[in-house]
């Protein structure tokens, strides 16, 4: 049985542009939540995708957005990327409001 | 002020000492609780629940004291493997959603 996974596994970008993080949850899963560590830091929460909506969001901009698709995968979509933006990506998914396994992450550069 | 605080590290001790971590949360209406172990450049993993009771899982003790919204875990005999970042986790369930609230970390280096 397959866990949660990531791709891609590390991407570099520039600032300005835009890129996109996808993730496919642990087989039965049904929510996907999105994370950002940066270094030094824990996890921050990004949101969380349930039936393909948005149902939680934490504090970051709409240059942060996402999907879930009907087979529960999601995509993390970051626009006008800033150097700032530049962290470990994490997705995690539950099934309802049960314990969230984690993928192993996409390590975002931006320069 | 963070919503989930920990000691930062890092802890350095030598193997088979006893080592304690301590968190503090603000959210009263935090739900439950939880140590994550991370190793480097890896994803966070559950370590154990942590509940009002106490509970224990071999070397690993956790405790939650709610009135003082205060969080704890205790290894004892340290291993070498032991040797990771361990995460405070606030989980602020509502109506079937929950989202998980990080600390920073707290990083243990175990040493021969």
């Amino acid at each position: 049985d397959a866990g949660v996974t990531q791709s891609p596994t590390h991407l570099i970008k520039t600032r300005g542009q835009q890129v996109t993080l996808r993730c496919s949850p642990k087989s039965g899963h049904d929510t996907v939540s999105w994370y950002q560590q940066a270094l030094g830091q824990g996890p921050q929460f990004i949101f969380q995708y349930y039936e393909e909506e948005e149902r939680q969001r934490g504090n970051f901009p709409d240059r942060f957005s996402g999907h879930q698709f009907p087979n529960y995968s999601s995509e993390l979509n970051v626009n006008a990327l800033l150097l700032g933006d530049s962290a470990l990506y994490l997705c995690a998914s539950s099934l309802a409001g049960g314990e969230q396994f984690f993928g192993p992450g996409t390590r975002l550069t931006v320069l | 002020r963070k919503e989930v605080e920990q000691d930062p590290g890092p802890f350095n001790v030598p193997e088979g000492a006893t080592v304690a971590f301590n968190c503090t949360y603000s959210n009263s209406a935090s739900q439950s609780f939880f140590w994550y172990r991370q190793d480097c450049r890896k994803e966070p993993k559950l370590l154990m629940s942590v509940y009002s009771s106490g509970n224990e899982d071999g070397r690993f003790t956790a405790q939650l004291n709610r009135a003082s919204q205060y969080i704890s875990l205790l290894i004892r005999d340290s291993k070498l493997s032991d040797s990771a970042t361990y995460l405070c986790v606030v989980n602020m369930a509502s109506g079937g959603y929950n989202k998980l609230i990080f600390g920073a970390g707290t990083r243990l280096a175990v040493h021969p």
